[in-house]
C-alpha cells in the first residue's frame, strides 16, 4: 500500500512560487516526510525533510500540517531547471533505511 | 567531492549473458543501496548495505541477481543470466546516517539494456 499520494502532474509558470502536495494520512510518530526530485536521465536528489516543524533550506521550504497527515513543498520562485519528477517520501528517522518512492509529480515549469 | 560513481553507464547485452555493474559510494558513506527504475515499476530497492554488510536484499528479484560489497569504497550488483525483462536504470546511492537524518546521495545510474 502506498504511504503517500501525490497528484501526477503539475504545471506552474517560471517565477512563481510551485506548491506541491502529498498526503500522507497513516504517517506514524516517528516517520519523517522526506522530499527528493529527479530531473530527467539523472539520479534522485533530496530536497528537504521534516518532522512536524516547518523547514526551509536554500532549495525549498516544506509545510507540515498540525496532525502531520499531509504536506507541502514549496519552491519559492520556480525555474525552468526545476522541472522534474519530485517524490514525497515517508520513512522511520533514527537510521538508514532504503526508501520507497511512489509514482511522485511530474512538475512541469512554464516559460 | 566527486560523488557517487557508477559505471559503466550504458550497457547493451545478449540475454544470457553476465553483466556486473559497479558503484564507488562517496568516501566516508557507510550505507550503500542499490536500486532498480523501470517504466512500468518505477524505482524499486534493491538490496541494501551497512560498513559493507548486506542488511536487506528483500528487494532483489531472484537468484540471478546478487551483490557485494568487499570493501568501503567498492560494491558490485552481478546479474547471471541476464533477461530482457532486467532492462532498466540501475542506481547506486550512498549515505552517512548521523542522528536521524538519511540523505541519499544518488550516482548517475547505470542504463542496462540486454537483447
Amino acid at each position: 500500500d502506498a504511504k503517500t499520494t501525490q497528484p501526477p502532474s503539475m504545471d506552474c509558470a517560471e517565477g512563481r512560487a510551485a506548491n506541491l502536495p502529498c498526503n500522507h494520512s497513516t504517517i506514524s510518530g516517528n516517520e519523517y516526510v522526506y522530499w527528493y526530485r529527479q530531473i530527467h536521465s539523472q539520479g534522485p536528489q533530496y530536497i528537504i525533510h521534516g518532522l512536524k516543524n516547518n523547514e526551509t533550506n536554500e532549495m525549498a521550504s516544506l509545510i507540515i500540517t498540525e496532525d502531520r497527515k499531509s504536506s507541502t513543498l514549496i519552491l519559492p520562485h520556480a525555474t525552468l531547471r526545476d522541472t522534474a519528477v519530485y517524490y514525497c517520501i515517508v520513512t522511520p528517522g533514527g537510521g538508514a533505511d532504503g526508501l520507497t518512492f511512489g509514482k511522485g509529480t511530474h512538475l512541469i515549469i512554464q516559460p | 567531492d566527486a560523488g557517487v560513481i557508477q559505471s559503466p553507464r550504458h550497457e547493451v547485452t545478449e540475454m544470457g549473458q553476465e553483466v556486473t555493474l559497479r558503484c564507488k559510494p562517496i568516501s566516508g558513506h557507510d550505507y550503500l543501496f542499490w536500486y532498480r527504475q523501470t517504466m512500468m515499476r518505477g524505482l524499486e530497492l534493491l538490496i541494501y548495505f551497512n560498513n559493507n554488510v548486506p542488511i536487506d536484499d528483500s528487494g532483489m528479484p531472484e537468484d540471478r541477481f546478487s551483490a557485494k560489497m568487499p570493501n568501503a569504497s567498492f560494491s558490485t550488483l552481478k546479474i547471471q543470466p541476464s533477461e530482457p525483462r532486467d532492462s532498466a536504470v540501475y542506481f547506486c546511492a550512498s549515505s552517512l546516517v548521523w542522528g536521524k537524518h538519511n540523505e541519499q546521495f544518488f550516482g548517475p545510474g547505470t542504463r542496462l539494456t540486454v537483447l
